[in-house]
């Protein structure tokens, strides 16, 4: 466990279904992301937030709309995807320090596995 | 030129032999640099990060750094079965800045 929860675990979904992602981090920390990770790809980051704000939204689609109410939680809301947005999306959270160094270090949850049909 | 190239595997060592993962990266102003460790169907789990030039050890794992090459490996001693797993290297920029993973380097420790 590293502290950082997501669920649902799996999720099947229809293109035209509408649901969410959640993250909840339990470290303390004030920078969380949303990766995705498809099969033989690098992890793709999607979005950062720090202390609540959005500081990075790497040309993700808007089918994908994430939300940070606070710094614990996150969500990434899905709505018409396209069956090649199946992957697994990974919440990470870390320590945002601009001084750089070991609080930076990102840790994951284990992951929402998506199938779009 | 990919940010971070792996070679993607599968690396296949006997038991008990040194595993050696390889990382190169294209910026030179990249200053962190971070290996984890991902069994399949599981998360990234962070083993190691390193930030100045040279070797760092713990326990059976060793992060070698060198900057001017823009090389980064991992080393792991005495192999175990429970090592087989995939082995992501990523670099961080600067200080703030995105984590940016390699491919991943698939491991495979034979008994």
């Amino acid at each position: 466990e590293t502290g950082v929860t997501q669920t649902p675990r799996h999720l099947v979904m229809g293109m035209t279904n509408k649901k969410s992602l959640k993250c909840e981090q339990h470290l303390g920390h004030n920078a969380m992301y949303w990766y995705k990770q498809s099969a033989k790809k690098p992890l793709e980051l999607m979005f950062v937030y720090n202390f609540k704000e959005q500081t990075e939204n790497n040309s993700v689609p808007s089918r994908f709309s994430p939300e940070c109410p606070n710094s614990s939680h996150l969500f990434l809301h899905l709505h018409t995807l396209q069956p090649e947005d199946s992957a697994l999306y990974l919440c990470a959270s870390s320590h945002y320090v601009t001084a750089g160094g070991i609080q930076e270090t990102q840790y994951f949850g284990p992951g929402t596995r998506l199938l779009v049909l | 030129q990919k940010e971070v190239e792996q070679n993607s595997g599968p690396l296949s060592v006997p038991e008990g032999a040194i595993a050696s993962l390889n990382c190169t990266y294209s910026d030179r102003g990249s200053q962190s640099f971070f290996w984890y460790r991902q069994y399949s169907g599981k998360s990234p789990e962070l083993i190691m990060f390193i930030y100045s030039n040279g070797d760092k050890e713990d326990g059976r794992f060793t992060a070698q750094l060198n900057k001017a090459s823009q090389y980064v490996s991992l080393l792991i001693r005495d192999s175990q079965p429970s090592d087989s797993a995939t082995y992501l290297c990523a670099v961080k920029r600067r200080q703030g800045g995105k984590l940016i993973f390699g491919q991943g380097t698939e491991l495979s420790v034979k008994p």
